[in-house]
């Protein structure tokens, strides 16, 4: 089957910083991607839709210029948390749509961030 | 709005049937999805059906979708230990839109 991949799969940041996630799809091209939060125990909230070439797509109440999103190739994708803050830890999941195939998502396995 | 809701908890015995039920309001919702996410995990899809369909099954997964009342369930027959883990119910209006996700129903797994 398809495989995103993530990188890191787990970051610890001091506040202040910025880290940046990349997602890949290893075996197919994917135009669009997005990017998902989950905090513990909880679902998962959409946070942007990244198309390749253009700007990303912010769902409501998410900051943009606090979460980068750059879709500069049909296989990655990447999410800058920049000045991070403690707040900003969760862990963060991207999915990749295949071009082409009628069907769904495929979901990277996460990354972990901890912001101290 | 789009909300899917389903129940926090399931404990079953193990070589029981499970069966984990979730509504969505968004009538517009074309493909719904049950994904699987084990601790410290990426989420699997397991299954999704179409919204033109009523029952799809794939090996012990039987997805059942009343349109009508917009309900999903997912049943686990002859549930394993390797079973426990958050199911989330998802949903969307095409392959390429956002995935609005259930709460997820943790399920546990007693002998």
């Amino acid at each position: 089957g398809a495989v995103v991949s993530q990188h890191p799969s787990w970051v610890i940041c001091k506040s202040g910083t910025s880290v940046k996630i990349e997602c890949r799809s290893l075996d197919f091209q994917a135009t669009t991607m997005f990017w998902y939060r989950q905090f513990p125990k909880q679902s998962l909230m959409l946070m942007a839709t990244s198309n390749e070439g253009s700007k990303a797509t912010y769902e409501q109440g998410v900051e943009k210029d606090k979460f980068l999103i750059n879709h500069a190739s049909l296989t990655l994708s990447t999410l800058t948390v920049t000045s991070a803050h403690p707040e900003d830890s969760s862990f963060y999941i991207c999915s990749a749509r295949r071009q082409g195939i009628q069907e769904t998502q495929y979901f990277g396995p996460g990354t972990r961030l901890l912001v101290l | 709005g789009e909300d899917v809701e389903q129940s926090l908890f399931l404990s079953v015995r193990e070589g029981d049937s499970s069966v984990i039920n979730c509504t969505y309001t968004d009538s517009s919702s074309t493909y719904l999805y049950w994904y699987k996410q084990e601790p410290g995990a990426g989420l699997q899809l397991l299954t999704y059906i179409f919204s033109n369909m009523d029952m799809k099954q794939d090996q012990r997964l039987t997805v059942l979708l009343n349109k009508k009342d917009k309900h999903l369930s997912l049943r686990i027959a002859d549930t394993q230990t390797g079973d426990s883990a958050i199911y989330f119910c998802a949903e969307s209006i095409s392959s390429a839109s956002k995935i609005i996700f259930g709460s997820g129903t943790r399920l546990s797994i007693r002998p």
